[in-house]
C-alpha cells in the first residue's frame, strides 16, 4: 500500500524566511502524482502544487515549489519569503490507484512576526 | 464558479443518534469523494462516486456509514448510530473527470462532527 510520511508535526519560522516542509512517500507504482494542500484555521483544503512522477522539472507555483527527488522518494514543499498568512496545516498527498488520495499526517506551520 | 459546499459546518450529537452530512460538488463534476480526519490522525479516504455510482467504497469503516448520491448531484453521508470514534472532520471533494494525474480535486471546508 502506498504511504505518505510527514515527519514534522509542527514548525515555527520567522516571517520572510524560507521554509521547507518534508514529505516522503512509498509506492511501487511507476506512475503517480504528488500534491500539497494547505488547511488554514477556517478549515477549507486549498490546493497548492502538484508534481507528476514523470515530470522532469520541479513544480513551481508562485512562492511554492516542490523539491522532487524521485530516487529518494521525497517531495518537499518549499515556501519562499514566508508570510503571516502562511500559518496553517499543510498536507502532502499522493494519488493512489484510479483516483483516491493518500495523505500524510500533516505539518502545522506557524509564521512568527 | 461555486466551490464544493458542505453542511452543516459543525454538528454535535449524542452517541447513538443519527447524523447526515451533505456535500454539493461543483456543478458538472462527475467525481465526488468523501474523506475524514479523525483527531490527530491523517486524512483518510472513505469513498468515491462517479455520478450516482459508487466507484470505490473501500475506505468506509463499517456498516454504520451510508453514502448516497441521488441523481449524480449532491451526496449525503449518514452515520447511524453514531459512536464516539466517529468524531472528526469529514471532507468532500469533487473533480471533473477521471484524468490520470490531473490536479483538479476541489475540497469543501469540511463538516466537524463531534459525538458526545
Amino acid at each position: 500500500a502506498q504511504k505518505i510520511t510527514q515527519t514534522q508535526p509542527g514548525m515555527f519560522v520567522q516571517e520572510k524566511e524560507a521554509v521547507t516542509l518534508d514529505c516522503t512517500y512509498d509506492t511501487s507504482d511507476q506512475s503517480y502524482g504528488l500534491f500539497w494542500y494547505k488547511q488554514p484555521s477556517s478549515g477549507e483544503m486549498i490546493f497548492l502544487i502538484y508534481q507528476g512522477s514523470y515530470d522532469e522539472q520541479n513544480a513551481t507555483e508562485g512562492r511554492y515549489s516542490l523539491n522532487f527527488q524521485k530516487a529518494r522518494k521525497s517531495a518537499n514543499l518549499v515556501i519562499s519569503a514566508s508570510q503571516l498568512g502562511d500559518s496553517a496545516m499543510y498536507f502532502c498527498a499522493m494519488r493512489e490507484g484510479a483516483q483516491k488520495l493518500v495523505f500524510g499526517q500533516g505539518t502545522r506551520l506557524t509564521i512568527n512576526p | 464558479e461555486a466551490g464544493v459546499t458542505q453542511f452543516p459546518s459543525h454538528s454535535v450529537i449524542e452517541k447513538g443518534q443519527t447524523v447526515t452530512l451533505r456535500c454539493d460538488p461543483i456543478s458538472g463534476h462527475d467525481n465526488l469523494y468523501w474523506y475524514r480526519r479523525v483527531m490527530g490522525k491523517e486524512i483518510k479516504f472513505l469513498l468515491h462516486f462517479v455520478k450516482e455510482s459508487k466507484q470505490d467504497e473501500s475506505g468506509m469503516p463499517n456498516n454504520r456509514f451510508l453514502a448516497e448520491r441521488t441523481g449524480g448531484t449532491y451526496s449525503t453521508l449518514k452515520v447511524q448510530p453514531a459512536e464516539l470514534e466517529d468524531s472528526g472532520v469529514y471532507f468532500c471533494a469533487s473533480s471533473q473527470r477521471q484524468g490520470v494525474f490531473n490536479y483538479g480535486y476541489t475540497f469543501g471546508s469540511g463538516t466537524r462532527l463531534t459525538v458526545v
